[in-house]
């Protein structure tokens, strides 16, 4: 069975422009979560879909982050535009209908660098 | 404020002795507490778990233990091998919550053959 898969596992960008990271989960799942750890920091969670609908968004830090999960399976997250702060490893995670915190399956993260 | 803590950014140990990884939690409605260990340009996997109404989850050589009054638990690894050597994440869901995973910032740890 494939895992969570993102991509690109690394991408630099200069202030002010736009980067897309994409998320592809466990086939069959229907939670998807988005984390962030900045560098040095915790792992800190973004948002929560269960399908394609965004259950909880609190940990969004602004409106220049948006994602989206069209069709309940591969998510996106954009930000636009790109800040300095916006550095560090963005990790997606999934899980089944039924199963909660114990069974959140992680991808590798993708590594951002704003310049 | 960082309601999950792991104060040491690092340990090493030698191959068969015991690694023990600390964390410190502020939010006394945590329910379950998890470890998370993590190899570099990888995600972070799930390791074991303890419900709070227990003081001890074991699951070969790795075993959690809990001290509700001291709001502290730690990680047991014995013997350590050095397949071991990652990031541990000690975490809880947030209250109210089965999914939102509070971290901590992470322990390094290096066993050395």
């Amino acid at each position: 069975e494939a895992g969570v898969t993102q991509f690109p596992s690394h991408s630099v960008i200069e202030k002010g422009q736009t980067v897309t990271l994409r998320c592809d989960p466990i086939s069959g799942h229907d939670n998807l979560y988005w984390y962030r750890r900045v560098m040095g920091k915790e792992i800190k969670f973004l948002l929560h879909f269960v399908k394609e609908s965004k259950q909880d968004e609190s940990g969004m830090p602004n409106n220049r982050f948006l994602a989206e999960r069209t069709g309940g399976t591969y998510s996106t997250l954009k930000v636009q535009p790109a800040e300095l702060e916006d550095s560090g490893v963005y990790f997606c995670a999934s899980s089944q209908a039924t199963g909660g915190w114990l069974t959140q399956y992680f991808g590798p993260g993708t590594r951002l660098l704003v310049l | 404020d960082q309601q999950v803590k792991q104060n040491s950014p690092s340990l090493s140990v030698q191959e068969g002795r015991i690694s023990i990884l600390n964390c410190d939690y502020t939010n006394s409605m945590f329910d379950y507490f998890l470890w998370y260990k993590k190899y570099p340009a990888e995600g972070p996997t799930f390791l074991i778990s303890i419900s709070s109404i227990k003081d001890k989850n074991e699951d070969g050589r790795f075993t959690v233990f809990l001290n509700k009054s001291a709001k502290h638990l730690s990680l047991h690894i014995v013997p350590s091998q050095p397949g071991d050597s990652a990031v541990y994440f000690c975490a809880a869901p947030e209250g109210g919550s089965n999914y939102k995973l509070t971290f901590g910032k992470g322990t390094l740890l290096t066993v050395n053959p």
